[in-house]
């Protein structure tokens, strides 16, 4: 069964702290990962696509990367602003996107 | 940038009522969807529209739902008679084609709450 799991759940970093966000996953045929950003009541907003194990992409202070069985959202000297909710999909061989739970990111000034 | 939106923001009703959420995709985008996400948990997928058909639904999607694109612009979920679980963030998204290399743009959601 495709699978996707995220974590921590919840993570809290003081500002200026580096850390990394994991997306782990099962799936048949990847066809893509997908990362988003969610704030509060608000739909999730696109941040990057990966398609192959040892591809990395980045904008701003967050870069994802991806192997064969696991993702990383690594964000870089985090600011306020970045606090939100981020979530992982992955895209399966019949193009459908299992969603994880998401993970909480609270950034303290 | 183009987005897609949805209205209303947010929708109270009565159990066992009909209601109908509303949602504009981006202009030239060709595949739709909702979703739904029920507070504090994962996003759910409830059907995909193409070609003004339905190309995949989930089991959530059961007889209460429906969708359609009235016209040009508009694509729109239906729930037929309310229950008090289909409480939840509905969310529209579309996307331009079907390759992996195309993500989903979602709206800001409609909140229903079912009394």
């Amino acid at each position: 069964e495709d699978q996707v799991t995220q974590s921590p759940e919840a993570l809290r970093l003081q500002e200026g702290e580096s850390s990394s966000l994991n997306c782990s996953y099962t799936v048949s045929g990847l066809r893509g990962l997908f990362w988003y950003r969610q704030d509060p009541g608000k739909g999730p907003e696109f941040l990057f696509t990966l398609y192959s194990a040892g591809e990395e992409k980045e904008k701003e202070r967050l870069k994802a990367t991806l192997t064969k069985k696991e993702s990383f959202l690594h964000i870089t000297a985090p600011k306020p602003e970045d606090s939100a909710t981020y979530l992982c999909a992955v895209q399966n061989s019949n193009y459908q996107l299992i969603w994880g739970a998401g993970t909480k990111l609270i950034i303290k000034p | 940038e183009p987005e897609v939106t949805q209205t209303p923001s947010h929708q109270v009703t009565q159990m066992g009522q009909e209601v109908i959420l509303r949602c504009v995709p981006i202009s030239n985008h060709l595949y739709f969807y909702w979703y739904r996400q029920i507070l504090g948990q994962k996003v759910e997928f409830l059907v995909s529209f193409y070609n003004n058909e339905i190309s995949e639904k989930s089991e959530i999607f059961d007889d209460q739902f429906s969708v359609e694109r009235p016209d040009g612009s508009n694509f729109t979920l239906k729930i037929r008679s309310t229950k008090l679980e289909d409480s939840a963030m509905y969310f529209c998204a579309s996307r331009s084609d079907s390759s992996y290399n195309s993500p989903l743009h979602f709206g800001n959601g409609t909140r229903l709450t079912v009394t």
